[in-house]
């Protein structure tokens, strides 16, 4: 069956540093996955998304993640930090019968000055 | 961009209401979802559906109904709201299964 494991509920960063959110997944297909992002009383917004392509895939804000079949993670990260980062992130893969996603719980990222 | 609109940022209702949730967007996307998101427990489908009147269960359906009969609208419906209904509400539509959604801002949703 598809999973989505984050790890880390909550990671806190200074402005600058580097961004890493952690994304393991399990899937008995090949897996589609999912970056989004949700500011405050905001619906979700996409980051970016594997389908397959390139291993490393790189979306909006200047976040990127990196496929790794053999280690089943597709970590979210981002070089240097800014305030306007901060915001609820969550991983997705896409479910069995490829009908729907299934997201992981969420990871909130605080970035301090 | 594609616009998904949810009618109600917040609601408030009594226990025992029937409650309607109603979603529109505007990209002749076949389908559409309804999420519920609670603290800790990321975003949990409901229900979804990939054409018109046709609709699956997600994971959490109990408690819930859903209509399609138009393309671009998606209702979710409390048949009897209860207090531990209360939570947000999140839309999405997208071209397939397998493709990006697009959400909603969610509705806010009491239970009193």
């Amino acid at each position: 069956a598809q999973s989505v494991t984050q790890l880390g509920s909550h990671v806190s960063v200074s402005e600058g540093a580097l961004v890493l959110l952690r994304c393991n997944y399990s899937s008995s297909v090949p897996p589609y996955l999912f970056w989004y992002v949700q500011y405050p009383n905001q619906g979700l917004q996409l980051l970016l998304k594997y389908t397959s392509a390139a291993t490393l895939v790189k979306g909006i804000n200047g976040f990127e993640a990196e496929f790794k079949k053999s280690e089943t993670s597709f970590h979210l990260t981002k070089p240097s930090a800014h305030m306007s980062d901060a915001a609820e992130y969550f991983c997705a893969v896409r479910n069995q019968a490829g009908t729907a996603l299934i997201f992981g719980k969420g990871t909130t990222l605080s970035v301090s000055s | 961009d594609v616009k998904v609109t949810q009618s109600s940022r917040y609601l408030v209702k009594r226990t025992g209401e029937k409650v309607f949730l109603e979603c529109v967007q505007d990209m002749d996307h076949e389908n559409m979802f309804w999420y519920r998101q609670d603290p800790g427990l990321g975003l949990r489908l409901i229900y979804f559906s990939y054409d018109v009147k046709m609709k699956e269960k997600g994971d959490i359906p109990e408690g819930y109904s859903v209509s399609r009969e138009k393309k671009e609208r998606f209702s979710l419906i409390l048949e009897s709201a209860s207090t531990n209904q209360t939570s947000m509400y999140l839309c999405a539509s997208s071209f397939g299964g397998s493709q990006p959604q697009h959400f909603g801002d969610g509705t806010r949703l009491s239970i009193l």
